[in-house]
């Protein structure tokens, strides 16, 4: 069975530029979440997607943040301007019941 | 929003000895606990789950125990080997929607 799929794994931007990730979850998984992990702390739900809806986008800084999962299956994250403290990995997740798996990863840097 | 916590950021155990990661937890509604496993450059991979109706899970050389009237759980490994040396996250999750909550994570270095 395919884990999620991340892509691109890293990314170095300048601030005020923007960027997107993009994730393909494990085939089924009606839950989708993108994860922010700063180093040496532990990974921060940005958004949550229940099949193409937003379940809980509360911590996600929308003034910059967007998110969609148009067909309910793929999802694109995009910053739109980044800043320096968007530097972080960001984790996208899927889930079934309690059948969870984890993308790679994306490591953005900010500079 | 700390609903997850783990207290001691490093851990270091001998070879072939017990290592005890723990965890605490604010939010009640939790009722599925994991355990992640993380090395470097990779996503968390998942380890070890148990339930609010249970107390103990064990998976070969892991063992979780959940203590819920301390909202505590902790992650057993015995014996330890150098291999298991990662970053490991604790998280919880509750509701229809699996809203999972992370805490920062534990490294265990398991020295030969």
């Amino acid at each position: 069975e395919a884990g999620v799929a991340q892509s691109p794994r890293y990314k170095i931007i300048e601030k005020r530029q923007s960027v997107a990730f993009w994730c393909n979850p494990i085939s089924g998984h009606a839950t989708l979440y993108w994860y922010q992990q700063i180093l040496g702390q532990g990974p921060k739900l940005l958004i949550q997607f229940q099949n193409n809806g937003v379940v809980d986008d509360s911590q996600l800084p929308k003034d910059r943040f967007s998110a969609e999962r148009l067909k309910g299956v793929d999802s694109t994250l995009k910053i739109q301007p980044a800043k320096l403290e968007d530097s972080a990995v960001y984790l996208c997740a899927s889930s079934l019941s309690h059948e969870w798996g984890f993308g790679s990863g994306t490591r953005l840097t900010v500079v | 929003d700390q609903q997850v916590k783990q207290n001691s950021p490093s851990l270091s155990v001998q070879e072939g000895r017990i290592s005890i990661l723990n965890c605490d937890y604010t939010n009640s509604m939790f009722d599925y606990f994991l355990w992640y496993k993380k090395y470097p450059a990779e996503g968390p991979t998942f380890l070890i789950s148990i339930s609010s109706i249970k107390d103990k899970n064990e998976d070969g050389r892991f063992t979780v125990f959940l203590n819920k009237s301390a909202k505590h759980l902790s992650l057993h490994i015995v014996p330890s080997q150098p291999g298991d040396s990662a970053v490991y996250f604790c998280a919880a999750s509750w509701g229809y929607n699996n809203d999972m909550r992370f805490g920062a994570g534990t490294r265990l270095t398991v020295k030969p």
